[in-house]
């Protein structure tokens, strides 16, 4: 079993549909990352996390420590939203563990 | 834009090669990250430099190694090249030393092709 795993692996949603992407970990953690990679391969850093809640414009991401949980939710979807998103978690002993990744595809 | 540039963007090569991947960070950021991102392994966390020094260590093979120049910018030595090395090789850079202690800006990576 991996240390961080997302889910879905795969999301197809309708213009202005809210999207919740899920990552849980295993291990004891000090962060938590979420990156946005885009279709043409460029990734972007959307939040990093170590309690609580943060938005950005249409994003919010949460994380429960207790249950070992974050999910990215997105409100009013877009197309250009279309793009993978990645949750990373930051463990003791500065191990630096990736999920596999959430493929999300926007249909206008 | 990040502000952090990768050369060369595309890169191919046949194995047994060695190859350097070069990096710059954002003005003012001092700590630079090195990723690989394959289809089978997906994103995985190289090595981290830090004003010039090594500042942590993820799953970086032994034929590979990096290092940070004084004026900053980054190079990443893959040597003995195998047709598994063949993936995107991403940059990052930070203000700050800890690993992932702030935001990560990322570069445009590198595609390297080892045929």
């Amino acid at each position: 079993k991996n240390e961080v795993e997302q889910s879905p692996q795969n999301l197809t949603a309708q213009e202005g549909e809210f999207i919740t992407i899920n990552c849980s970990y295993s291990v004891g953690i000090s962060a938590l990352h979420w990156l946005q990679q885009h279709p043409g391969g460029g990734i972007v850093s959307l939040f990093m996390l170590s309690s609580g809640k943060k938005k950005h414009g249409r994003l919010i991401a949460t994380i429960n420590i207790q249950e070992k949980h974050s999910s990215l939710h997105i409100t009013a979807s877009h197309p250009r939203d279309s793009a993978v998103y990645i949750c990373a978690v930051r463990a003791a002993g500065n191990k630096l563990t990736f999920g596999g990744g959430t493929r999300v595809l926007v249909k206008p | 834009d990040s502000g952090v540039t990768q050369t060369p963007k595309h890169l191919i090569t046949a194995t047994g090669q060695r190859v350097t991947l070069r990096c710059s960070p954002r003005s003012g950021d001092l700590s630079v990250y090195w990723y690989q991102q394959s289809l089978d392994q997906g994103l995985q966390f190289l090595i981290q430099y830090y004003n010039g020094e090594e500042r942590a260590k993820g799953n970086i093979l032994e034929r590979f190694s990096a290092q940070q120049f004084p004026d900053l910018h980054s190079e990443l030595n893959l040597s003995s090249l195998e047709l598994g090395d063949s993936a995107l090789y991403f940059c990052a850079s930070s203000p700050r030393t800890g690993l992932w202690e702030d935001t990560q800006y990322f570069g445009p990576g590198t595609r390297l092709t080892v045929l």
